[in-house]
Order: C-alpha cells, then sequence, then structure tokens
C-alpha cells in the first residue's frame, strides 16, 4: 500500500530565506504527484501538479521536482515570506489499488515564517 | 469561478441525527470524491464517483453514505453520526478518472463534530 512522507513535520525560518520540503513516497507507480498548501480554516488549494513522465514544476517562487524512480520530490520556496506561512501536503495519485483516482496524502509540512 | 462549494461549512450534531454535507461544483467534472481530515492520519478517501450514478468505496467508507445524481452534485450522507466521524471534510473534483491523470481541486472543507 503506497504510503507517503514529509519531513520535516514543522519548520520556523526567517523571512527571505530559501526553503526545501521533502516528500517521499513507497510505490513509485503513480499517475502525477500534487503539491498542495492548506492554510487554517481553509480548503486546499493546488500549487504544483507533476506529471509521472516530468520531471519539475516551476510557478513563480515555487519549484516542484519529481524522481519517480527514488520515491522522492521536493517543493523549493524561494524568498520566502510571511505569506507562505501555512501547511503544505504533499499527494500522490497511484496507478493501481482501491479508490480510483484516489490521492494518498503525506501529513503535511506546518511551514512558519518568522517577519 | 471555478470552484467546489461545500455546505455548511461548520456543523455541531448529536449523535444518531442523520445529515447530509452537499458539494458542488462548476466545472463540468466527471469525477469527484470524498475526503475526511484526522490529526495524525492526514486526509484519506472515503467515497468517489466516476461520473453520474457511479459512485464506490475508497479507503473509510464506513458510515457514510453518497450519491450522484446530477453531475454537478455529490452529497455526503451520515445515516447515524457517532463521535468518530468528527472531523474535517474534503469534497474534491477533476475533470475525468479511472487512468487519466487530471489535477484535482478541493473545497473549503467542511468541520463536523459530533456530540
Amino acid at each position: 500500500k503506497q504510503e507517503v512522507t514529509q519531513i520535516p513535520a514543522a519548520l520556523s525560518v526567517p523571512e527571505g530565506e530559501n526553503l526545501v520540503l521533502n516528500c517521499s513516497f513507497t510505490d513509485s507507480a503513480i499517475y502525477n504527484l500534487q503539491w498542495f498548501r492548506q492554510d487554517p480554516g481553509k480548503g486546499l488549494t493546488s500549487l504544483l501538479l507533476i506529471q509521472s513522465s516530468q520531471r519539475e514544476q516551476t510557478s513563480g517562487r515555487l519549484n516542484a521536482s519529481l524522481d519517480k524512480s527514488s520515491g522522492r520530490s521536493t517543493l523549493y520556496i524561494a524568498a520566502s515570506q510571511p505569506g507562505d506561512s501555512a501547511t503544505y501536503l504533499c499527494a500522490v495519485r497511484p496507478t493501481s489499488g482501491g479508490g480510483a483516482d484516489g490521492l494518498t496524502f503525506g501529513k503535511g509540512t506546518h511551514l512558519i515564517i518568522q517577519p | 469561478e471555478a470552484q467546489v462549494t461545500q455546505n455548511p461549512r461548520y456543523l455541531i450534531t448529536v449523535t444518531g441525527k442523520k445529515l447530509t454535507v452537499t458539494c458542488s461544483q462548476n466545472m463540468n467534472h466527471e469525477y469527484m470524491s470524498w475526503y475526511r481530515q484526522d490529526p495524525g492520519l492526514g486526509l484519506r478517501q472515503i467515497y468517489y464517483s466516476m461520473n453520474v450514478e457511479v459512485t464506490d468505496k475508497g479507503d473509510v467508507p464506513e458510515g457514510y453514505k453518497v450519491s450522484r445524481k446530477e453531475k454537478r452534485n455529490f452529497p455526503l450522507i451520515l445515516e447515524s453520526p457517532s463521535p468518530n466521524q468528527t472531523s474535517l471534510y474534503f469534497c474534491a473534483s477533476s475533470l475525468k478518472g479511472g487512468g487519466v491523470s487530471y489535477e484535482q481541486y478541493f473545497g473549503p472543507g467542511t468541520r463536523l463534530t459530533v456530540t
């Protein structure tokens, strides 16, 4: 059964730093990997979607990479800002298993950017 | 604006009192699903629907029912809620399901408390 792990569970850094969030998954049979942002009391906002055939995706200050063979993804945030404070979730869409198209989520990294 | 909406956003109820959480999307998506999010467990899929009148169980379906009579709506029904169903619930949708790789969009969440 697919398992997704996110490290670290929590991270607090000063404003302006570049940072990397890590995600690992146990089964490389995936259609895609999605990074989400979750703000308290709000839903999940999709940040980046990487197809299984892709190596990386970029959106503004965010860059996500995918190494499917090793079961790893990273989310790079450049020049962090206090508004980046949120919980970041990594999710993979397995090609097999129950719950067709169901995403398997990690438990998230709670990020705090100190002004 | 393309979006997934859920109602109510917050609900406090008592054990055994039937309730329905509504979900609606305006993107003409075929695939819809429900997740619950619990501390320490992350997000887990409850039920999903590949299209109108096509529904199936996800990873944690016990105590829940769903229906898909119209493409845009996918209500989650708790016939006899119990305290262990206290959770944060998310509805999600994507253009299609089943072997294709589309981005999933999430609603704002419904926080349910069962006393």
